[in-house]
């Protein structure tokens, strides 16, 4: 595909609500990352898959945050019983490297932003 | 865990002026990347270091990266208004997956 897309690109939840984020990585790309960016900071770790492995889960803050991407392509992020602190950017990234880290170009989707009320 | 430390947050400069942003890391890194976020934008990957002591350069930008490779910076020469957005450092280390510094936004006045 032409780029990491992600759906919705804005989202207004009250708090308690269920929210599903989708993201759609460059076709091929094996890796695939999400990260929660907060208002005036850099974006912060979630979780990290592997094809359909999720290999790295240690960012996620609660139980309440839930990341899978069964076939290995699309991946959802949901989080259950939203609070105001979830409010933020969540970005998605993939990378056609097998290995998380060194070496490889991470292309972001154009994220999105969740406002819990 | 390891920490991606930049600075300055924030810095205003007039267009044809130099720009400098740094990076500090707790540990010892594997490789820095660079992104820059224009406002109301996604990180867009500018370049990576790997090696001790390297030096890139993308046109008016030049990358460095410590000898101890625990710090790294980047330097804009004559800024331009279109060099305007949050410059992230992001560091690897082991098998760990990046860690981004909270960025220093730019601002360049015409």
């Amino acid at each position: 595909g032409a780029g990491v897309s992600q759906s919705p690109r804005y989202k207004v939840a009250k708090r308690g609500q269920d929210v599903a984020l989708r993201c759609d990585p460059i076709s091929g790309h094996v890796s695939l990352f999400w990260y929660q960016q907060a208002l005036g900071q850099g974006p912060e770790f979630l979780t990290y898959f592997q094809n359909e492995a999720q290999l790295d889960k240690s960012g996620l803050p609660s139980d309440r945050f839930f990341a899978e991407r069964p076939e290995g392509s699309v991946s959802t992020l949901k989080i259950q019983r939203t609070q105001q602190e979830d409010s933020a950017v969540y970005l998605c990234a993939s990378s056609s490297s097998g290995t998380p880290h060194v070496g490889h170009t991470q292309y972001f989707g154009p994220g999105t932003r969740l406002t819990v009320l | 865990g390891q920490q991606v430390m930049q600075i300055p947050q924030y810095q205003h400069v007039q267009e044809g002026e130099d720009f400098t942003t740094y990076c500090n890391s707790s540990t010892t890194l594997s490789n820095i990347q660079w992104y820059k976020q224009r406002p109301g934008g996604h990180p867009v990957f500018l370049i990576q270091l790997v090696k001790s002591g390297e030096v890139k350069k993308q046109k008016r930008l030049t990358f460095q990266f410590g000898e101890a490779k625990k710090n790294s910076s980047l330097h804009i020469t004559a800024t331009q208004t279109t060099d305007v957005g949050t410059y992230f450092c992001a560091g690897g280390s082991g098998y760990s997956t990046l860690t981004f510094g909270k960025g220093t936004m730019l601002l360049v006045s015409p």
